[in-house]
């Protein structure tokens, strides 16, 4: 069975360095989705890409993470630099289309980010 | 601006009773519902969707729009239902969640 591929499953990194997440979500799943999950709490929605493009991206924050899907498949998601405040588990999500909400999400595994 | 609440960080039960996480949300709009699962070890994964008013696993859900609520029940809890519970709600078109904060349910033996 398909599933959403992430990598690393866990990175450790000192405050002010730069980290990157990859994704790879289910095939022919044309959207893509980046949550951050601080802990105790729910998946907050951080960027959402149909194909290549950025469909909402309202609570990304702008001035350190940045997250591309150039040619619509797999995506990376950055942050530079690290705060200590960014400690928290980054989950990536698929669904076949959008704009359907009787579209199911599929979670990958995670990468679950410490930054000392 | 919308926001879900689950006001029950963990919810312990005995095998046998029954259960209820409690799921409030709001939102201007006209909400789609979900609850979301996460066994331990394993991924997050839909458990139902309020449109489809089915039972997976034994649970239900009902959206109450005077109440703004969207319980998960099961009338008798089993072991293997330990895991963490997420309600999520979508909004307008585009598929983004909105998630609450969770309820990890505990059944004992």
């Amino acid at each position: 069975e398909a599933e959403v591929a992430q990598s690393p499953r866990y990175k450790i990194t000192e405050k002010s360095q730069a980290v990157a997440f990859w994704c790879d979500p289910i095939s022919g799943h044309a959207t893509l989705y980046w949550y951050r999950q601080i802990l105790g709490q729910g998946p907050e929605l951080l960027v959402q890409f149909q194909d290549e493009s950025v469909v909402d991206d309202s609570q990304l924050p702008k001035d350190r993470f940045s997250a591309e899907r150039l040619k619509g498949v797999d995506s990376t998601l950055k942050i530079q630099p690290a705060e200590l405040g960014d400690s928290a588990m980054y989950l990536c999500a698929s669904s076949l289309v959008t704009g359907l909400s009787t579209d199911t999400q599929y979670f990958g595994p995670g990468t679950r980010l410490t930054v000392l | 601006a919308q926001r879900v609440t689950q006001p029950e960080k963990l919810l312990s039960v005995f095998k046998g009773a029954p259960v209820e996480l409690k799921c409030n949300y709001s939102y201007s709009g006209s909400p789609e519902l979900f609850w979301y699962v996460q066994y331990s070890r394993q991924r997050l994964q839909l458990l139902l969707r309020h449109i489809s008013r089915e039972s997976i696993k034994g649970f239900t859900a009902d959206l109450n729009k005077g109440e703004t609520s969207f319980h998960l029940k099961k009338p008798f809890a089993q072991e293997e239902d330990s895991a963490m519970y997420y309600c999520a709600l979508s909004r307008n078109a585009g598929n983004m969640l909105t998630f609450g904060g969770g309820t990890r349910l505990m059944v004992k033996p």
